[in-house]
C-alpha cells in the first residue's frame, strides 16, 4: 500500500562496484525525484522527471544515471561506487505537471542508505 | 538559485511550550513554502505548505507565518509534545514540487 516504494531499503557495498536503486509510485503522479541526503541531514536534489522525460539535473556526477521507464517508476543506476557516495537516498514524487501550476507536495519513498566501503 | 537559510539547527524545548523555527529565501520569484518533518530513520513527510498569496495558515497546533517582504516563513509549534521531535525543514519553490530547495533542516527536542 505504500505510495512511493523504493528497493533496496539497505545497501552495502565496495568502492567502484556498480549498483541500482529502484523506485515505484502508484500515486498517478507526473513527476518523480531523486533527493540526497547526506550524514548532516541536508536534502538535495539530484536528478527530476516529468512523465519520463528529464527536467532536472543538479550537479551530479555522471556516474549517476536515472532511467524511467514509464511515469510510475524511476531508477538509479550508480557506477564506480565512491566512499562519498555513502548518504540516504530518496525517491519523491508529486503531482506536477511540466506546463501548470498545481497544489502537489512531494511525496517521498522510505528511503535506500547506502554504504559504500 | 534558490538558497533557503534556516534557524536554529537545533532547538530544545520544555514539553508544553512553544517551538519556532525561522527561514528566509533568497528568489523573489518563490511562491510555495512547504515544511517536512523527518522522524529518526524515517522519510520526510510533509506537515504543513502556504502559498505566497497568504500570509498565515494554521492547522490544529502548527502554524505558518509567511512575510513576502522580507522574504522569510516560520513555523510555529504550540504546546510541544515528545512526538513533536524530529528534524524539520522548509522549503521553497517557485510551484509546488518542482526542484524545492530545502533549509538545512532544526533538530527540534522536546524534554518531558
Amino acid at each position: 500500500d505504500t505510495a512511493v516504494s523504493q528497493t533496496p531499503k539497505y545497501l552495502v557495498t565496495q568502492m567502484g562496484n556498480d549498483k541500482s536503486i529502484k523506485c515505484e509510485q502508484n500515486l498517478g503522479h507526473d513527476t518523480m525525484y531523486w533527493y540526497k541526503q547526506d550524514s548532516k541531514k541536508f536534502l538535495k536534489i539530484m536528478f527530476s522527471y516529468n512523465n519520463k522525460e528529464l527536467i532536472i539535473n543538479e550537479t551530479v556526477p555522471n556516474r549517476f544515471s536515472p532511467k524511467s521507464p514509464d511515469k510510475a517508476h524511476l531508477n538509479l543506476h550508480i557506477n564506480s561506487l565512491e566512499l562519498g557516495d555513502s548518504a540516504v537516498y530518496f525517491c519523491a514524487s508529486s503531482q506536477d505537471s511540466a506546463t501548470g501550476i498545481l497544489n502537489s507536495p512531494l511525496h517521498f519513498g522510505n528511503g535506500t542508505r547506502l554504504t559504500v566501503t | 538559485g534558490e538558497n533557503v537559510e534556516q534557524h536554529p539547527s537545533t532547538l530544545s524545548v520544555q514539553e508544553g511550550d512553544s517551538a519556532v523555527i525561522k527561514c528566509t529565501y533568497s528568489d523573489s520569484a518563490s511562491n510555495y513554502f512547504p515544511w517536512y518533518k523527518q522522524e529518526l530513520g524515517k522519510r520526510p513527510q510533509l506537515i504543513i505548505d502556504i502559498r505566497s498569496n497568504v500570509g498565515e495558515k494554521k492547522d490544529q497546533r502548527i502554524a505558518v507565518t509567511l512575510n513576502k517582504t522580507a522574504k522569510h516563513f516560520s513555523l510555529h509549534i504550540t504546546e510541544t509534545q515528545p512526538e513533536d521531535s524530529a528534524v524539520y525543514f522548509c522549503a521553497a519553490s517557485k510551484r509546488a514540487g518542482y526542484k524545492l530547495s530545502f533549509g538545512a533542516g532544526t533538530t527540534v527536542t522536546v524534554r518531558a
